[in-house]
């Protein structure tokens, strides 16, 4: 089977720009979360899905970043007029339960460069 | 809230060595702790975790980490590295449905 994928992989926007980033979780993952990391750090939490339902969006930067996941399995992040400061690589995670003690399965990500 | 520290940004072996990484967490209960590894331009996989069970925890490619409650640590070991081994670490604490809080990561060079 087939683990998370996200698309794009690069992303360069210029700065006002809006940007979506899609994410494919595994098939049946419940649980879907977005990460931010920057250059030379962890990722960072942005926003958590149970199915549908965004439980936690306490990480979202701002309100400039908004995400969805209408029908339980792919999500997208979408950021709206794109600041130097949301350059990162964004990851993905899936995973089966809701415990917090089953592993995520992160994609590659996508790394956003905004110009 | 929950929080990791991770000593040193960058470790260096040789092949052969001795690998240790280390994790020191803060959390007012009982966490569960994790240890993924990622290569360059690749997601996190994840090498172990500790979800309160044996605090010696076997993981993927030789690696182990113990959790020592008395030291809020959980360093990961590998006994002699290999040069497949050279990534970024990443530990990571959660608390029960609460999301992963990561450390910066520890860059692992191993030296042929």
């Amino acid at each position: 089977g087939a683990g998370v994928s996200q698309s794009p992989r690069y992303k360069v926007a210029k700065r006002g720009q809006d940007v979506a980033l899609r994410c494919d979780p595994i098939s049946g993952h419940v649980s879907l979360f977005w990460y931010q990391q920057a250059l030379g750090q962890g990722p960072e939490f942005l926003t958590y899905f149970q199915n549908e339902a965004q439980l936690d969006k306490s990480g979202l930067p701002s309100d400039r970043f908004f995400a969805e996941r209408p029908e339980g399995s792919v999500s997208t992040l979408k950021i709206q007029r794109t600041q130097q400061e949301d350059s990162a690589v964004y990851l993905c995670a899936s995973s089966p339960g809701t415990s917090g003690k089953e592993e995520q399965f992160f994609g590659p990500g996508t790394r956003l460069t905004v110009l | 809230a929950q929080s990791v520290t991770q000593l040193g940004s960058h470790v260096s072996v040789s092949e052969g060595a001795l690998v240790l990484l280390r994790c020191n967490y803060s959390s007012s209960v009982p966490p569960y702790l994790f240890w993924y590894v990622q290569y360059p331009n690749q997601g996190l996989q994840l090498l172990l975790k500790y979800t309160s069970a044996a605090t010696l925890v076997k993981g993927i490619n030789g690696f182990e980490a113990e959790f020592k409650k008395s030291e809020t640590s959980f360093h990961l070991t590998k006994p002699s590295a290999h040069m497949s081994d050279a990534a970024e670490y990443f530990c990571a604490v959660s608390v029960r449905n609460t999301p992963l809080v990561f450390g910066k990561g520890t860059r692992l060079s191993v030296i042929a």
